[in-house]
């Protein structure tokens, strides 16, 4: 039963563009959702996280947007870098904090 | 900002041996710290959380008796894979957290781990 959901694998985008990742999940108990951001052989990094009473949150080039009855969350990347060319990971917990991650999408940024 | 330090960063052991893995918090108590596994080209998945002073919680069809989690100090947990198979080669991540979800956690390094 996967509750957070990535459904795209991977995304290709052109330097200076914007990237929109995305993700859904199933469990209307969570109420904090992170975004991290991971390279091959090394651990998650933490990009920006939003709680379930805002529907957006904005941090220099970062920006995440909660759709709480879409049950729907999206990391927007402007413009973007070709440094940003990772894994990205969803994650969502419910109030204990234990996090729950989505498959994970391969972000391509093309110079 | 918070460091969590994980070694070793890789490991190959031999079937049928142990391996520990640390998980260590550098700069803040972590009243609580997570293991996760992460096959290629899949999501980290939760193996157990681990708080201070008590028993680990795995979760379901993760062995305790074969993955032991002992988290002694508020700013050190590790992780004993005993017995070590093949099928226990992947990625072990672990993550720390001074209790506020608020916070976000923070994750170590990782830990490649090859059994032959």
């Amino acid at each position: 039963d996967q509750q957070v959901k990535q459904n795209s694998p991977s995304l290709s985008v052109q330097e200076g563009r914007i990237s929109i990742l995305n993700c859904d999940y199933t469990n209307s108990m969570f109420d904090y959702f992170l975004w991290y951001k991971k390279y091959p052989a090394e651990g998650p990094t933490f990009l920006i996280s939003i709680s379930s009473i805002k529907d957006k949150n904005e941090d220099g080039r970062f920006t995440v947007f909660l759709n709480k009855s879409a049950k729907h969350l999206s990391l927007h990347i402007v413009p973007s870098q070709p440094g940003d060319s990772a894994v990205y990971f969803c994650a969502a917990s419910a109030r204990g904090g234990k996090l729950t991650f989505g498959q994970g999408t391969i972000l391509t940024v093309h110079p | 900002g918070a460091v969590v330090s994980q070694h070793p960063s890789w490991v190959i052991c031999k079937s049928g041996t142990s391996v520990k893995i640390e998980c260590r918090s550098l700069d803040f108590q972590a009243t609580t710290m997570f293991w996760y596994r992460q096959f290629p080209k899949q999501s980290l998945m939760l193996m157990a959380t681990s708080n201070e002073g008590s028993k680990a919680t795995y979760e379901q069809g993760v062995e305790k008796d074969k993955f032991l989690i002992n988290h002694a100090s508020l700013t050190l947990s590790t992780l004993t894979v005993t017995s070590a198979h093949p099928e226990d080669s992947s990625f072990y991540i672990c993550s720390a957290g001074a209790g506020a979800s608020s916070d976000g956690y923070t994750f170590g390094s990782g830990t490649r781990l090859t059994v032959v």
